[in-house]
């Protein structure tokens, strides 16, 4: 158990539609990372949030966008789903803005039909 | 931009056999390095992290890796296979973010 903790675990959605993903950053943690793994790949940088703020971020659209709320946990919005953002999406919470020190959550299993 | 591959997308190894899995590193500047192992329907869990000091590290369940900057290698190793170590196993390098190989899988005969 890393005390990361996301949103749901699984759901599936119409190509087209809107999701939100969330969450929850490990006690004392004030970084957020998240990370598409599409099937038998690795793990894709997608954003992170450093104290509420946008702080890096990876080669994904615009339609990918996030928050991160005071008490440090985040969302993950993806609009237009498009059936590619079929994927595990994967948190990784840290503290300080290096972010190595990273616990990852379990993820939430996206489908795109 | 710094890139991490991994030799072999699968490996199978017998219990008790030698587990050796590659990794090389493409940056200027040396990263810091990790691997981390993936079981089916789960997130990733840390194996073991260079950072700086001793090129040699250790980490949970039996594994350690060898950084060798000359080879920008960071291959992971286990004298003794076990069933439970098949898994997903992925090397990543961290800069300002986790940039991730593609993924290795660990197959365990016995």
């Amino acid at each position: 158990e890393t005390g990361v903790t996301q949103s749901p675990t699984h759901l599936i959605k119409t190509r087209g539609q809107q999701v939100t993903l969330r969450c929850s950053s490990q006690s004392g943690h004030n970084t957020v990372s998240w990370y598409q793994q599409a099937l038998g790949q690795g793990p894709q940088f997608i954003f992170q949030y450093y104290r509420e703020e946008e702080n890096g971020r990876g080669n994904f659209p615009p339609r990918f966008s996030g928050l991160q709320f005071p008490n440090y946990s985040s969302e993950l919005n993806v609009n237009a789903l498009e059936l590619d953002d079929s994927a595990l999406y994967l948190c990784a919470s840290s503290q300080g803005r290096d972010g190595t020190e990273a616990f990852f959550g379990q993820g939430t299993r996206l489908t795109v039909v | 931009a710094q890139s991490v591959t991994q030799l072999g997308s699968h490996v199978s190894v017998s219990e008790g056999a030698l587990v050796l899995l590659r990794c090389n590193y493409s940056s200027s500047v040396p990263p810091y390095l990790f691997w981390y192992v993936q079981y089916p329907n789960q997130g990733l869990q840390l194996l073991l992290k260079y950072t700086t000091g001793a090129t040699l590290v250790k980490g949970i369940n039996g594994f350690e890796a060898e950084f060798k900057k000359s080879e920008t290698s960071f291959h992971l190793t286990k004298p003794s296979a076990h069933m439970s170590d098949a898994a997903e196993y992925f090397c990543a390098a961290h800069g300002q973010n986790f940039v991730f190989g593609p993924g290795t899988r660990l197959s365990v005969l016995p």
